[in-house]
Formats: C-alpha cells, structure tokens, sequence
C-alpha cells in the first residue's frame, strides 16, 4: 500500500523557518517525481513545488524561500521553508506523481502567526 | 500563469441525479488536465488525468472530457459519497496551476 505522512508542522513566528518532511512507503520512491500543495483554511489548492527527474520547480510566491529536496536512499521528501509569512499558513501535503497526483499524505498543519 | 476557472461554485443536486462541472484554461493546456476530489478532512483524490483518463478505482459514473481550454467533469446519478469539492488542476505548464473549486452539495 503506498503511504505518504508528512510531519514537522507547527506554530511559527512571522520571518521564522521550518522544515516539513513526507516519509514514503509501499513504492519505489526514486521512480516517482514528488511534490507539495498547500490549502489554507478555508480555501482551495495551491501547488508549491515539484521535484520531477531532477529538476525543481517553485511556485513564485515561494521561490528564494522554500526549498525542495529528496532523500531516496531513505523514501523520503523535505520541504525546508525560510522568511515565513502569515500568508503562508495552510496545510502542506506531499504527493507524487506527474500527470496528476495520484497519491497524497494527510497533510501537515503550518500556522505562521 | 495560466488560470484555470471552474464553474459554477456551488452546485445543488439532489442524489440520483447528474451534474456537469466545467473548467475553463486561460491559455491551451492540450489534454493535460486533471480532476480531483475532496471531502473535509481529507486530501484530494485524483479522480480523472489526461483529461479523460478515470484513475485507478474510479467508478465509471465519473466521465472528463475537453481538450485545449474547455474541460468539463460529468458524474452520472451522484451518489451520497459524491458530495464534495471538486478541483481541475493543469500540469502542461509552469507554474501549475489549480481552479478555485465547485462544491457539489446536496439539494
């Protein structure tokens, strides 16, 4: 069964850092281009970042920021996270795939205030 | 960046019935488009890629069609389940790009 389970969400001050981590399981991690969105409360999707063959891609809200990288001896998929703003609170998921995200975690709470 | 626009933003069905959902690109996407669902409290669920394509485990009364900039999202005879939040995602360019979501409740 493939899994997906982000943690190292949390209350941070505005101008702080945080590093979110999605650990997989039940596929082959280094075949899977990766991926986070986030929700903010209330409101719809918005996609982050992706990891796709090597390459890296930012949203522009998120770009000088956020970094994405990936740990494929250990099935895993961090998003660190700098200069935090109050607009940045939301739900972060991790999800693979390419052609739509066919998996996702339960998501990671960020509340930046 | 491309927008994408879905319509309308709420949708009141009553259950048996159909429900037509459209999403609309602001610039061609070609056919690289996808459907997600989602319930409160849990991630979206990708129902349909490739515009037309149902992912693993979809039931066949949810059909995507469109190409270019006009997509639309039919679920024949909504059952209870289907009530739910419904977003179109575009993955042909960067940055990608999610419309704002109709909600489908119950009538």
């Amino acid at each position: 069964e493939v899994q997906l389970v982000e943690s190292g969400g949390g209350l941070v001050q505005p101008g702080g850092s945080l590093r979110l981590s999605c650990a997989t399981s039940g596929f082959t991690f280094s075949g899977h281009s990766m991926n986070w969105v986030r929700q903010a409360p209330g409101k719809g999707l918005e996609w982050v970042s992706s990891i796709i063959s090597g390459y890296i891609y930012y949203g522009d809200a998120m770009k000088g920021r956020f970094t994405i990288s990936r740990d494929n001896a250990n099935n895993s998929l961090s998003l660190h996270m700098n200069s935090l703003r109050i607009e940045d609170t939301a739900v972060y998921y991790c999800a693979r795939g390419v052609t739509g995200y066919d998996s996702w975690g339960q998501g990671t709470l960020v509340s930046v205030s | 960046e491309m927008v994408m626009t879905q319509s309308p933003v709420t949708l009141s069905v009553s259950p048996g019935e159909g429900a037509t959902l459209s999403c609309r690109a602001s610039q061609s996407v070609s056919s690289n488009l996808a459907w997600y669902q989602q319930k409160p409290g849990q991630p979206p669920r990708l129902l349909i890629y490739g515009a037309s394509t149902r992912a693993t485990d979809i039931p066949a009364r949810f059909t995507g069609s469109g190409s270019g900039t006009d997509f639309t999202l039919t679920i024949s005879s909504l059952q209870s389940e289907d009530f739910a939040v419904y977003y179109c995602q575009q993955y042909n360019s960067w940055p990608r790009t999610f419309g704002q979501g109709t909600k489908v409740e119950i009538k």
